[in-house]
């Protein structure tokens, strides 16, 4: 069974220029997050999506990210512009319809804003 | 507010020494209680869980933990660490069939084991 894919594994960009994530879950986990994770510091989430409906999107800060999942599917998580401090690896993961909160993660994207 | 605290952030063993790391949530009901493990290079991948039942659960690897309920206390064990353990280590709760929230982490602990 494939994992949580993400791309690109490495972004480096000059402040205020955009960015993109992008995610694929695991076949049938119908529930996606992206969390964000800084050095030193352990996940934190920024949004979750049932299938293609944003169901939790109150840590996104709304002013330059943006994110979206329209099929329902894969996702993108988008920054702009980027700033120094969003310099830090976003993590995708998705879970099944158990309700156990169990989260399968993809590898990242580690972001470094110069 | 559900939080995660894990106490250490950075421990340093020798191949062999035992291993706990703490870790204590605060959650008014009931919890279901993680811990990931990220290897150097590596996605965060579940080391083991508990959801009900036996408090002391037994993960991958040698991994076990103990869910003692009146400390709100899920810490990690293994009675001999190898070098491969070198990893960073989260814990993370979420309210027991809360299909409206997600998991939240602590901070992580760096496990570095010299061989």
């Amino acid at each position: 069974e494939a994992g949580v894919v993400q791309s690109p594994r490495y972004k480096i960009i000059e402040k205020k220029q955009p960015v993109a994530f992008w995610c694929n879950p695991i076949s049938g986990h119908n529930t996606l997050y992206w969390y964000l994770q800084n050095l030193g510091q352990g996940p934190e989430l920024l949004i979750r999506y049932e299938n293609e409906e944003a169901v939790d999107d109150s840590q996104l800060p709304k002013d330059r990210f943006s994110a979206e999942r329209l099929k329902g599917v894969d996702s993108t998580l988008k920054i702009q512009p980027a700033e120094l401090g969003d310099s830090a690896v976003y993590l995708c993961a998705s879970s099944g319809t158990d309700n156990t909160g169990e989260l399968f993660f993809g590898e990242g994207s580690r972001l470094t804003v110069l | 507010a559900q939080s995660v605290s894990q106490h250490n952030h950075h421990v340093i063993l020798s191949e062999a020494a035992s291993l706990e790391l703490g870790c204590n949530y605060s959650y008014g009901g009931t919890v279901n209680l993680f811990w990931y493990v990220q290897y150097p290079g590596q996605h965060l991948q579940l080391l083991l869980k508990y959801f009900s039942g036996d408090p002391l659960v037994k993960g991958i690897k040698g991994f076990e933990a103990e869910f003692i309920k009146s400390k709100f206390s899920f810490n990690l064990r293994k009675p001999s660490v190898q070098w491969s353990d070198t990893a960073e280590y989260f814990c993370a709760v979420i309210g027991y069939n809360q299909a409206g929230t997600a998991l939240i982490f602590g901070k992580g602990t760096t496990l570095s084991v010299s061989s």
